[in-house]
């Protein structure tokens, strides 16, 4: 199978600090990983694409100084919110595509944030 | 913005062959018909994708119209573990590959 893992699977920090969540393909090498956030009782929302070894691409409206992603290689891709608010309290979800052209993406468990 | 229209929700008995249905009709030829499913507080889980013939797994069938502008997703016996919502998603073969969720359908196995 394809497993994609994240850590922590939950985490609260304290207004202004950052927070960094993990993401790895265990099985698999990734050349593409996705970041989603949702809220409870929404649906999920692509916040933004990262591939291995360049600048991650972000939705509109999704900031990227407040929302830094790393991939720094083929199994790790990290997602790390600075200062973060009580309004980034949500429920973050990666997924990861084995390569272009595998049509099949997999997902994490995900990591609830908690900002007090 | 999804591409998709769902029902909010369903309801199925145990046993019996749930029946999900999605409308997509906007898809374009280079786009395929994708079904994940999300249990309460997890990741999605993959379930299935079709382009145009219909697809079976070990998990359930896709039914794809011949228009493609509509498909069903087919659990042919539902149990109380198939509670989840179902997302209807469509995506192209090429390009950013991106997932767009929409609301999916709320579907519930009652006993």
């Amino acid at each position: 199978g394809a497993v994609v893992s994240q850590h922590p699977s939950r985490v609260i920090c304290k207004s202004g600090t950052s927070v960094k969540i993990e993401c790895r393909s265990l099985d698999f090498q990734a050349t593409t990983m996705f970041w989603y956030r949702q809220f409870p009782k929404q649906s999920l929302m692509l916040m933004a694409t990262s591939n291995e070894g360049s600048k991650a691409t972000y939705e509109q409206g999704v900031e990227k100084d407040k929302f830094l992603i790393n991939h720094a290689s083929l199994t790790l891709s990290t997602l790390t919110v600075t200062s973060a608010h009580p309004e980034d309290s949500s429920f973050y979800i990666c997924s990861a595509r084995k390569d272009r052209g595998f049509v099949e993406q997999y997902f994490g468990p995900g990591t609830r944030l908690t900002v007090t | 913005d999804a591409k998709t229209t769902q029902p909010t929700s369903m309801d199925c008995a145990e046993g019996r062959a749930a029946n999900l249905p999605c409308n997509h009709s906007t898809i374009s030829g280079n786009e395929y018909v994708y079904w994940y499913r999300q249990i309460h507080s997890q990741g999605p889980q993959y379930i299935i994708h079709g382009l145009k013939n219909n697809e079976t797994n070990e998990m359930a069938s896709l039914i794809i119209t011949e228009d493609r502008k509509s498909s069903t997703l087919i659990l042919p016996h539902a149990t109380l573990r198939d509670t989840a919502v179902y997302y209807c998603i469509v995506r192209e073969i090429q390009g950013a590959q991106k997932l767009v969720f929409g609301q999916g359908t709320r579907l519930t196995i009652n006993p």
